[in-house]
Parts: structure tokens; sequence; C-alpha cells
């Protein structure tokens, strides 16, 4: 089973709409939680962190369910900018530890 | 402060031959990592570095030999290629090392397709 897995997309959406992504992790050690955006042929950016809390970033809104190890990312009033591959990430409690990514999932806005 | 770079962008290899990617960060980060990248498959971790003269395998780590020297860089060299290792390789660097949130940084990535 992947570690990390996520909706397997495309989406595709109008502008304006409200659009979710899923993610769901494997690993009860994961300690830390991401969404990256990654553009076409381009290296990942980091998106913003994932709380136990919910955190909020202007339009964008995640979430993270420790029990289920599930983590989710809401898109509001999308832009066509967003277009992109969010990448969903993980890493683990171990020092040094790299990132586990997901295969990302694809959004494209169309005006 | 250029961030995370990476020599070269492209590289066209044929079978057999050897090369060497390098990538250097100026942001003074204990922490380096090299993922690749290929189509379905999300990126995934070759070798990494948690300080200068230290290296450790990932989750790909054949084929592949890395070296950090300088804490600046960290290269990650080919042997001998071959066509499964057409790929694009991306380094990251991060700070700081222990848990938390550290954010990792990334190099705009290199081209490599084996013939």
């Amino acid at each position: 089973r992947k570690e990390v897995e996520q909706d397997p997309g495309p989406f595709n959406v109008p502008e304006g709409a409200t659009v979710a992504f899923n993610c769901t992790y494997s690993n009860s050690a994961s300690q830390s939680f991401f969404w990256y955006r990654q553009d076409c042929r381009k290296e990942p950016k980091l998106l913003m962190s994932v709380y136990s809390s919910g955190n909020e970033d202007g339009r964008f809104t995640a979430q993270l369910n420790r029990a289920s190890q599930y983590i989710s990312l809401l898109i509001r009033d999308s832009k066509l900018s967003d277009s992109a591959t969010y990448l969903c990430v993980v890493k683990l409690r171990q020092a040094g530890t790299a990132l586990i990514f997901g295969k990302g999932t694809t959004l494209s806005v169309s005006s | 402060n250029a961030g995370v770079t990476q020599t070269p962008k492209f590289r066209v290899l044929k079978t057999g031959q050897s090369m060497t990617l390098l990538c250097a960060q100026d942001m003074n980060h204990e922490y380096m990592y090299w993922y690749r990248q290929d189509p379905g498959m999300g990126l995934r971790l070759i070798h990494y570095s948690v300080g200068e003269g230290t290296t450790a395998k990932g989750e790909v780590p054949d084929g592949y030999n890395v070296s950090r020297l300088k804490k600046q860089n960290f290269l990650l060299g080919l042997e001998s290629a071959a066509p499964s290792q057409t790929s694009v390789y991306f380094c990251a660097s991060s700070y700081p090392p222990a848990g938390g949130t550290d954010t990792q940084y990334f190099g705009p990535g290199t081209r490599l397709t084996v013939l």
C-alpha cells in the first residue's frame, strides 16, 4: 500500500468554484503534514503546513484528522493561477527523515 | 541569495556513461536531499545527508552514489547510467534538522535522459 494516497484527479473546475482534495497516509509515525504545489515542469513549493486544529491561509484551508489518518485541502473561489498539481506530503517522526510524497492531484481552473 | 541551484538543467547520456549532478545551497542548511520524479510515481527519495561528511540511503538508492564534502554542496553520481534512470532529479535542503515543520526548499530540477 502506498504510504500517501491522494484523489486520482484531474479536477477541472470553473473560476470561482470550490474544490477539495483528500489524502490518506498509512504510517501512524507520521509527524508533520504539508501541501506542496507543483507547476508544470517546475520544482515543488510549500503551499502550507497542516496542523491538527486545522489552518487557513486566505482561500486555502487545510484539515488533519490523525485518528483517521486523513488530510484535506479546500480551495475557495478558484483562480486561473491555482491550476497546478497539489502534492500531499508527510514527514515521519524520526529526525532527518525526508518527505514522503503522494503522487499529486492535478487541478485545472478554466475561465 | 540564490536558494538551491542545480547543475546541469538538462543532460542526455548514453547507456553506460557516468555523470555527476551538482546541488548547491546558500542558506546554511544542514540537511540536503536528492529525489527523483517519474510520471505517475511522485517524488521518491534517493539519498540524503544530515550534515557535512554524512550520507544515507533513501527509498531508491541503487545505481546512485552521493557525497557531501562541503556543507553547501551535495553531489549525486551515476556510475553507469541505465535507461531506467531517465527522470527529473530534484535536490532539496532544509533547516532546522530535528522534527518540527522544517520546510524543504527545492532546486529547479535536472532533466536526465538515458538512451
